[in-house]
């Protein structure tokens, strides 16, 4: 079993849908998430973190920890096309290297 | 906004080779990573570089590689002999580490190509 699974996609949803990003994980010594969006031949711009399990929002960005299913989301509310991009779950044991998932690219369609 | 550069954003290179890529990370940070991106595939990590000394690295940081903080500002990557296969993205990554933060801020990164 790989340490992070992310289905890549593509996804394609129409401008101001909800969109659902998920990852899991093995190793339950997982303690801080993070979602990173990269755009083509660019580096990951961090957009969440989360330390342990539960909710966070920024704007129209929710991320979400269930560590008791080893489970991860990303809620993007009302999509824009500008949020077309490759989005990134990653996580670590904390000062540590982060493990990366494979990405899942998004487009959003006017 | 304080951010990772990296130089340069380019470059290519002959097989055999030595390159040194270059990071400036975020001035209070204290923990240093690099990773690469072999084009299509998942970021990987390469090394962490903590307190002037390297922390982890992975199988993929093999002999042929060194990291440096020559001063109290870069952070360098080097590759003594470079083979097609280190073709890929390379990012430099920085962390400040406090409980229940810990968050890696990545540069651009610089696309090495081995001819």
């Amino acid at each position: 079993q790989k340490e992070v699974e992310q289905d890549p996609g593509p996804l394609s949803v129409p401008e101001g849908a909800i969109v659902s990003l998920n990852c899991t994980y093995s190793n339950s010594a997982f303690q801080y998430f993070m979602w990173y969006r990269q755009y083509s031949r660019k580096g990951p711009e961090l957009l969440m973190y989360t330390y342990s399990s539960g909710n966070k929002e920024d704007g129209r960005f929710t991320a979400q920890v269930d560590k008791s299913s080893k489970y991860i989301s990303l809620f993007i509310r009302d999509s824009q096309p500008s949020d077309s991009a490759t989005y990134l779950c990653a996580m670590s044991q904390g000062a540590q290297k982060l493990v990366f998932g494979q990405g899942t690219r998004l487009t959003i369609n006017p | 906004e304080p951010e990772v550069t990296q130089t340069p954003s380019h470059q290519v290179t002959q097989m055999g080779q030595e390159v040194i890529l270059r990071c400036v990370p975020i001035s209070n940070h204290l923990y240093f990573y690099w990773y690469r991106q072999i084009l299509g595939q998942k970021v990987e990590f390469l090394v962490s570089f903590y307190n002037n000394e390297i922390s982890e690295k992975s199988e993929i940081f093999d002999d042929q590689f060194s990291v440096e903080r020559p001063d109290g500002s870069n952070f360098t990557l080097k590759i003594r002999s470079t083979k097609l296969e280190d073709s890929a993205m390379y990012f430099c990554a920085s962390s400040e580490v406090f409980y229940s933060r810990e968050t890696q801020y990545f540069g651009p990164g610089t696309r090495l190509l081995v001819l």
